[in-house]
């Protein structure tokens, strides 16, 4: 089984819709990740999380919010979505570790979502 | 602000070529430096990594050095095959604080055989 899961894969909504996407992860870590990727631009960090109660915005969270909702879960939702939101979604977790080492994020499968 | 820069693709080659995807990095301090690869509807993986100057990540036949001076870090593979058709992404992070990455816009690679 994959250790980060992310629900759905695909989704197609129109504008103005509430969406949410999932992400669960069965590696133990307290750490969690939300980016989106669009062509030419990589992945940009939306939010991310250490904790059930520590909750802190990336360069890109106007027009998302997010939920930890355990350890081992991490929600993004879009309250209205726009045609510009279309993009990829990605999911990452990583440990806690030690002082002074990086600590690997470990990605997702992604969901497409598309806003017409 | 931290940012970084990749070669722009797509790059097509042919089996047993010589494979270099161009990085270079803006940074405040003392960054690490990653290679991420993306297959075909897959997550993204860490391909390789080095923390500090002058150090050589490698794997898979994949090797990149940390060369602070030019503030590059350029991927290179000596004979691609064409399991290695993918994306490629450049990133780095401050290892104190939050360690969020910050990634380039990412290089298409096919390999023809």
């Amino acid at each position: 089984d994959a250790d980060v899961t992310q629900t759905p894969r695909n989704r197609i909504t129109k504008t103005g819709k509430r969406i949410m996407l999932e992400c669960s992860q069965t590696k133990g870590h307290d750490r969690m990740y939300w980016y989106r990727q669009d062509p030419g631009l990589g992945l940009r960090l939306i939010y991310y999380s250490f904790d059930v109660k520590d909750i802190n915005k990336g360069e890109i969270s106007d027009g998302y919010s997010v939920s930890r909702q355990a350890q081992a879960k991490f929600s993004l939702s879009l309250e209205s979505a726009i045609p510009n939101q279309t993009a990829l979604y990605f999911c990452a977790t990583s440990d806690l570790g030690g002082t002074g080492n990086y600590n690997e994020q470990f990605f997702g499968p992604g969901t497409r979502l598309t806003v017409l | 602000g931290n940012s970084v820069t990749q070669m722009e693709g797509p790059v097509t080659l042919s089996e047993e070529a010589f494979l270099t995807i161009n990085c270079t990095y803006t940074a405040t301090g003392y960054p690490s430096l990653f290679w991420y690869v993306q297959y075909p509807g897959e997550g993204l993986q860490l391909l390789l990594k080095a923390t500090k100057a002058d150090d050589k990540g490698s794997n898979k036949g994949f090797e990149a050095t940390y060369r602070k001076e030019t503030t590059s870090f350029h991927l290179e593979k000596g004979s691609v095959q064409v399991s290695d058709s993918a994306v490629y992404f450049c990133a780095l992070c401050r290892i104190q604080g939050a360690q969020k990455l910050v990634f380039g816009q990412g290089t298409r690679l096919t390999i023809n055989p």
